[in-house]
């Protein structure tokens, strides 16, 4: 069973505001990473970290920023938040090793009104 | 191109009807294929991975299999709970995992 933990777990915030949503795993993965996923579309990858001090983009383009100061810990913050930021963001991280399982939180429920 | 496609998009099975899920992908080099159930509003849950073709994986009523090609979950006399989402992902052949490719997903209800 996956040890990975994200809040809130729903979130429902006014335009302009800013907002982090948390991450938290256990497992001592080295690699995490962001998804974004809209109701019954599919995971687009945001944000990736490959250890402490190391962030990259992912393949879909997006306003958020990211920070890996320690391993257990990866933080995706909104400066100012659009309805167009209303989606789910999940959370994941894997251990070393090319086919090695990422392992999923319960997601966070972003709605920008 | 790289690329995962599952069928079909959505199954209604009745409790205890076996079917079968596709996952078929065009990446060269596997290295590895994943299953995951997804829940409506939650994450989804890692299932399977499979590694090389002719390996096979149970887990009570389901069963992955992988050839050169595709892979399929079977799903043995299923039941309402079972009902959800489930996608397959592959990584690309890149030196690392980072790049995971998802398919869209079959989205299975199974009605008691």
């Amino acid at each position: 069973e996956a040890d990975i933990y994200q809040t809130p777990r729903y979130l429902v915030i006014g335009t302009g505001k800013k907002i982090t949503l948390e991450c938290s795993q256990t497992m001592g993965h080295d690699k995490m990473y962001w998804y974004q996923q809209d109701p019954g579309m599919e995971l687009h990858l945001i944000h990736y970290s490959y250890g402490v001090n190391s962030t990259e983009k992912g393949d879909l383009s997006s306003e958020s920023t990211v920070s890996r100061i320690r391993t257990e810990h990866f933080p995706l913050t909104l400066e100012s938040a659009r309805p167009s930021h209303t989606s789910q963001y999940l959370c994941a991280s894997r251990d070393r090793g090319l086919g090695n399982t990422i392992y999923f939180g319960e997601g966070s429920w972003l709605t920008v009104v | 191109e790289d690329q995962v496609t599952q069928s079909p998009e959505a199954l209604r099975l009745q409790e205890g009807e076996s079917s079968s899920l596709n996952c078929s992908y065009t990446v060269s080099g596997l290295r590895g294929l994943f299953w995951y159930r997804q829940d409506p509003g939650k994450g989804p849950e890692f299932l399977f991975t499979l590694y090389s073709a002719g390996e096979e994986k149970e887990k009570e009523r389901l069963k992955a299999t992988l050839t050169k090609k595709e892979s399929f979950l079977h799903i043995t006399a299923p039941k309402p709970e079972d009902s959800a989402t489930y996608l397959c992902a592959v990584p690309l052949n890149a030196g690392n995992n980072r790049k995971l490719i998802w398919g869209l997903g079959t989205s299975l209800a199974v009605n008691p």
